[in-house]
């Protein structure tokens, strides 16, 4: 069984049309939730971590929110420079465990 | 160095032969992850370090896989007798706290032919 889904597999937006990327997860005592944002032929590069329910971090036009059971990525009028895969990853005892990802692309 | 460095970026070996990737971490950077990533799929845990320590080698998939971090910095990871299904990106990271964020390094792209 997954411990992590991402949704949806691949998101095309118009210059300024905000969306949300979802990760939802299954582990229990989870020890954080991470988002990283990857391009291609690069290593993921890290945006956030939630460590509990109901918070909340924001970074330019990223905003990461999480509940009990999964976590939403907004994006507010986003720009073809946020053009990326999306990664979000669980902390369980010594490993982390990642999604597939959301390929974005942003269209200008 | 500012960032993770990994090498060689690009890896091309036969069947059969034997590699090593080498991870450089950010400097003091104690805790030090190696993950595998394949086309269209997030990266795959492979083993932890904390210092010089293997603290978690249970991603690793089988004996032909092995790696070390003699000194608490640099690691290598060896792969003998490669397969074809060995072809992926291996990713490095590291962090002062295995729960805070990792930096990770751009990768090597194996490929098995």
């Amino acid at each position: 069984e997954d411990q992590v889904t991402q949704s949806p597999e691949a998101l095309r937006l118009q210059e300024g049309e905000s969306s949300s990327l979802n990760c939802s997860y299954t582990v229990s005592g989870l020890r954080g939730l991470f988002w990283y944002r990857q391009d291609p032929g690069k290593g993921p590069e890290f945006l956030f971590t939630l460590y509990s329910a109901g918070e909340e971090k924001e970074k330019e036009r990223l905003k990461a929110t999480l509940t009990k059971k999964e976590s939403f990525l907004h994006i507010t009028a986003p720009k073809p420079e946020d053009s990326a895969t999306y990664l979000c990853a669980v902390a369980w005892g010594n490993q982390f465990y990642f999604g597939t990802g959301t390929s974005l692309t942003v269209i200008p | 160095g500012a960032g993770v460095s990994q090498t060689p970026s690009n890896k091309v070996t036969e069947k059969g032969k034997y590699v090593e990737l080498r991870c450089d971490p950010i400097s003091g950077h104690t805790a030090l992850y190696w993950y595998r990533q394949s086309l269209g799929q997030g990266p795959e845990f492979l083993i932890y370090f904390q210092g010089t320590g293997a603290a978690d080698d249970s991603g690793l998939p089988n004996d032909r896989f092995f790696a070390v971090r003699p000194e608490g910095s640099v690691s290598t990871l060896k792969i003998q007798r490669t397969e074809r299904g060995d072809s992926a990106v291996y990713l490095c990271a590291s962090s002062f706290d295995r729960l805070r964020g990792y930096t990770f390094g751009s990768g090597t792209r194996l490929t098995v032919v």
